[in-house]
């Protein structure tokens, strides 16, 4: 299907474990992003990319890992997955070119860090 | 670091009514964007608007309205004719000269039948 999607939907798993959050798009946009969203503080961008093999961390990047090695796919993974990690992941992508072209969101992904 | 600051938590409107959702915004960038996105109970996240700095007019997307207002640096959303599916969440988002965005904290509405 045409569009974002991520992978898994709901993940439950434990302190200290490695977890990869796996986001696919399928328009070939160069830009993507990595989100989380905790109540209070609305959307905070963990990392982002602007092509392939370029990437760049964002506000809250402390814990987390991504790459980027084809243009449609931005895996991000948690290296030893804490509590505080527990959150609503999404993932967006957009084209170059204007400022105001939109950004796409996926339908996110719930993490519980138990 | 830019800021959004969104001061209204929750908003309760009556069906058919216009609403206007706060946001105010931080940059030191000259050019920047500004959009508006919904989260319904559903959670995915939905672009409404976008007004860049430079843009003379306000923009508009059917019921929805942005009121940019640049010296006071905000940018609120006006939704006309509240509709019971405009229940959700707002959230008000800057990119300055950049692909980034930031978000405000977010504004629940809920529309009243």
């Amino acid at each position: 299907d045409a569009g974002i999607t991520q992978s898994p939907r709901y993940k439950i798993t434990e302190t200290g474990r490695q977890v990869t959050l796996m986001c696919h798009q399928t328009w070939s946009h160069s830009y993507m992003f990595w989100y989380r969203q905790d109540l209070g503080h609305g959307l905070r961008l963990i990392y982002y990319s602007a092509a392939a093999d370029i990437t760049d961390k964002g506000e809250v990047s402390d814990g987390y890992v991504v790459s980027r090695s084809k243009t449609e796919n931005f895996p991000l993974t948690l290296e030893s997955a804490t509590r505080s990690q527990t959150s609503v992941y999404f993932c967006a992508s957009r084209t170059q070119g204007s400022m105001g072209n939109e950004q796409f969101f996926g339908p996110g992904t719930r993490l519980t860090v138990l | 670091a830019q800021k959004i600051t969104q001061t209204q938590p929750g908003m309760f409107v009556q069906e058919k009514e216009a609403v206007t959702l706060d946001c105010t915004y931080d940059t030191s960038d000259p050019s920047y964007g500004l959009f508006w996105y919904k989260q319904p109970s559903s959670g995915e996240m939905i672009f409404l608007i976008y007004q860049g700095s430079y843009d003379q007019q306000n923009a508009t997307e059917g019921r929805y309205s942005l009121n940019f207002q640049k010296a006071r640096k905000s940018a609120n959303l006006v939704i006309s004719a509240s509709q019971l599916g405009d229940s959700a969440m707002y959230f008000c988002a800057m990119n300055p000269n950049d692909y980034k965005l930031s978000f405000g904290a977010g504004t629940t509405v809920t529309v009243r039948a």
